[in-house]
């Protein structure tokens, strides 16, 4: 299982663009990366999933290089209600891909 | 559309007692996952089960077992409670694998005192 790290904490204000980093050093040829928002006393929500080079939807972007060793989350114009937890997740779709591991996530306070 | 259903939402428990947490959903997911979440950690996965009539242990099993019922519920059960297990757990499940979005429940807040 491909690891990840992420700053355990960041600060923003409101409207500025946050971007959230994690590596992920022994990602595998299969692996998909896959962000997810935790509010508190809630169970987290999916966010954005990527394989390679760049994603967008409504909410947020995901950046992922060529050597896919790292990924970048981008949350643009942040208000106060992206506070939240953020976790970077790599996993494979392969022989059930079911142990995903959940880091402790990067802590994102917004202020105004 | 529920989406992901847990019950009971809190429950405190004595060291040694018994309890099931239940859980269901609606969405025709393949897949299902029991997390547990203690105080400023991540998740932590207990058990899952890709499909029906399959269960696979995950990180921190022990202390636990679970019960794929049918397509749509998987329980949990602690069989002797401990301190240790308290903690807040999540239900989650997908379409197949956790590779798929994965759609969590409200969470059970459990305290073994």
């Amino acid at each position: 299982l491909a690891k990840t790290t992420q700053p355990i904490s960041m600060d923003s204000y409101e409207g500025q663009e946050v971007n959230i980093t994690c590596s992920h050093n022994n990602i595998a040829t299969n692996d998909y990366i896959t962000w997810y928002q935790q509010f508190p006393s809630q169970g987290p929500r999916f966010i954005i999933q990527g394989y390679k080079t760049k994603v967008t939807n409504e909410v947020a972007s995901l950046f992922i290089p060529a050597d896919r060793k790292s990924s970048t989350l981008s949350l643009p114009r942040v208000s106060l209600s992206d506070t939240a937890v953020y976790y970077c997740l790599v996993g494979d779709s392969t022989g059930g891909g079911n142990k995903l591991t959940f880091g402790t996530g990067t802590q994102l306070k917004v202020e105004l | 559309n529920a989406g992901v259903t847990q019950t009971p939402k809190f429950q405190v428990l004595k060291t040694g007692q018994s309890m099931t947490l239940q859980c269901a959903q609606d969405m025709n997911h393949n897949s299902m996952y029991w997390y547990r979440q203690d105080p400023g950690m991540g998740l932590r996965l207990i058990y899952y089960s890709a499909s029906e009539g399959t269960t696979d242990k995950g990180e921190v099993p022990n202390g636990y077992n679970v019960s794929r019922l049918n397509k749509r519920e998987f329980s949990l059960r602690l069989e002797s409670a401990a301190p240790s297990q308290t903690s807040v757990y999540f239900c989650a499940s997908s379409r197949q694998g956790a590779i798929e979005k994965l759609f969590f429940g409200s969470g059970t807040q459990l305290s073994v005192l």
